[in-house]
């Protein structure tokens, strides 16, 4: 079974900038989870999909956002980048009874410049 | 009471010893609590996880000890190698009624194995 992938592996932005992060998730998973992971804050939550609705959202600002669609492949936006958004953002192939298990991809090391 | 509390942040293990990861949480509603391993350049990979129903679980080298009434799990890893060498992370999740796992995690743990 093919893993988790995430592309683009790495990208370099402007501030102000928008960076849409694409995600397939593992077949037959039908949610995926996102996380940013930044030395200073650690690993944290942003969002949950299942079949293309969003299930959960973490405490992040309106300027990240995301989506899933039928094929159960997800997106997430950032708009307006800023420096502080630098970080490795990491997606998540949910398995399991209640989805507990993640499987994660290598995620997306994204530089705001 | 969402934190997962995780120690030390660095560790330092001969090859053959005994490396022990501590955590512990404030919420009683976690329900789940996994532990992942992660090397550089690379996404965290679920090494072993634990529901509060059992006190332990071991996988191979690896076992987790749990300690309900204080709250507390542990990360176990026998007879350590270099290729162990890594940051470790001990997370917890709830049942958000069906929308679960949003996962709370430590702060990482860096374990080097020496030879």
């Amino acid at each position: 079974k093919a893993g988790v992938t995430q592309t683009p592996r790495y990208l370099i932005k402007t501030r102000g900038q928008q960076v849409t992060l694409s995600c397939s998730p593992i077949s037959g998973h039908r949610s995926v989870s996102w996380y940013q992971q930044t030395p200073g804050q650690g690993l944290q939550f942003l969002f949950e999909y299942f079949s293309e609705t969003q299930r959960n959202k973490g405490n992040f600002p309106g300027r990240f956002s995301g989506r899933q669609f039928s094929n159960s492949r997800s997106e997430m936006n950032v708009s307006t980048l800023e420096l502080g958004d630098s970080a490795l953002y990491l997606c998540a192939s949910l398995a399991g009874t209640q989805n507990t298990e993640a499987f994660f991809g290598q995620g997306t090391r994204l530089t705001v410049v | 009471q969402q934190q997962v509390k995780q120690s030390p942040q660095s560790l330092i293990v001969q090859k053959g010893g005994i490396s022990i990861i501590n955590c512990a949480y404030e919420n009683t509603a976690f329900d789940y609590f996994p532990w992942y391993q992660q090397f550089p350049g690379k996404g965290p990979a679920l090494l072993i996880a634990i529901r509060p129903d059992v006190s332990e679980k071991k996988e191979g080298r690896f076992t987790i000890s749990f300690n309900k009434s204080a709250k507390q799990f542990s990360l176990h890893i026998m007879d350590s190698q270099p290729g162990d060498s890594a940051t470790y992370f001990c997370a917890a999740s709830m049942n958000y009624g069906g929308a679960t796992n949003k996962l709370i995690f430590g702060t990482g743990t860096l374990l080097a194995v020496q030879p």
